[in-house]
């Protein structure tokens, strides 16, 4: 079974300043996706970021990119110009089916 | 547009009590309906999913059971809750499976006391 780790439960970053979120997965598939999802103290889920396996173009929205190693099954996120509403966890997910256990991100005026 | 809406927001119910979360999507058709649960301070467990009506898959073995009586319904039970039920239950949907992004409802936190 698919398996996905976030090592780092929890990081700070200045405001303005950039950070990266680790993610690592595991799988013997070959075509699959993946995402960051966002969920504020609202606690609502968001979506930041989707990235298709076979795409070795990594995917950007806006302040957010990743860094996609499909060898290493290695799925980063930076986070560029953090701003204080970027405050929240950020989880890493394998199709619709895994998550990992999170990072907390806080968010430094 | 599409919308989810998830019902209660809080629930504190005894150990031995029965459940029912409800959940119900609007502004689609034939949707991917989802139960995780985020345990306190940890990622989210997929329970069930469903492909249509009548179809659901167990991800965990587990106290808790779900039905899609409807095709934008879908319902988390229980008979006899326990302790290890608590916890914060989101209900989700999909326009396919895999490959597209989960649409998530508000969530309900649930306390079993």
């Amino acid at each position: 079974a698919q398996t996905v780790t976030q090592s780092q439960p929890e990081m700070s970053v200045q405001e303005a300043e950039t950070v990266t979120l680790s993610c690592t997965y595991d799988t013997s598939e070959s075509d699959y996706y993946l995402f960051w999802y966002k969920q504020p103290p609202s606690r609502q889920m968001i979506l930041v970021i989707r990235q298709e396996a076979y795409k070795q173009q990594n995917a950007t929205e806006n302040r957010f990119s990743v860094n996609f190693q499909k060898a290493a099954k290695s799925f980063s996120l930076k986070i560029s110009d953090s701003q204080l509403g970027d405050a929240a966890m950020y989880f890493c997910a394998y199709d619709d089916m895994r998550f990992g256990a999170g990072t907390r991100l806080t968010v430094k005026p | 547009s599409q919308t989810i809406h998830q019902w209660p927001a809080t629930l504190v119910q005894p150990v031995g009590s029965p459940l029912s979360l409800e959940c119900t999507v609007e502004g689609t058709s034939n949707p991917n309906l989802y139960w995780y649960r985020q345990a306190a301070g940890r990622g989210l467990q997929l329970l069930f999913y469903s492909v249509g009506i009548g179809q659901i898959s167990s991800e965990v073995p587990q106290n808790l059971s779900a039905s899609r009586p409807q095709d934008r319904q879908f319902i988390l039970s229980s008979k006899k809750l326990l302790l290890s039920d608590s916890g914060f239950y989101l209900c989700a949907w999909s326009l396919g499976p895999r490959n597209e992004k989960l649409f998530f409802g508000s969530g309900t936190q649930l306390s079993v006391l």
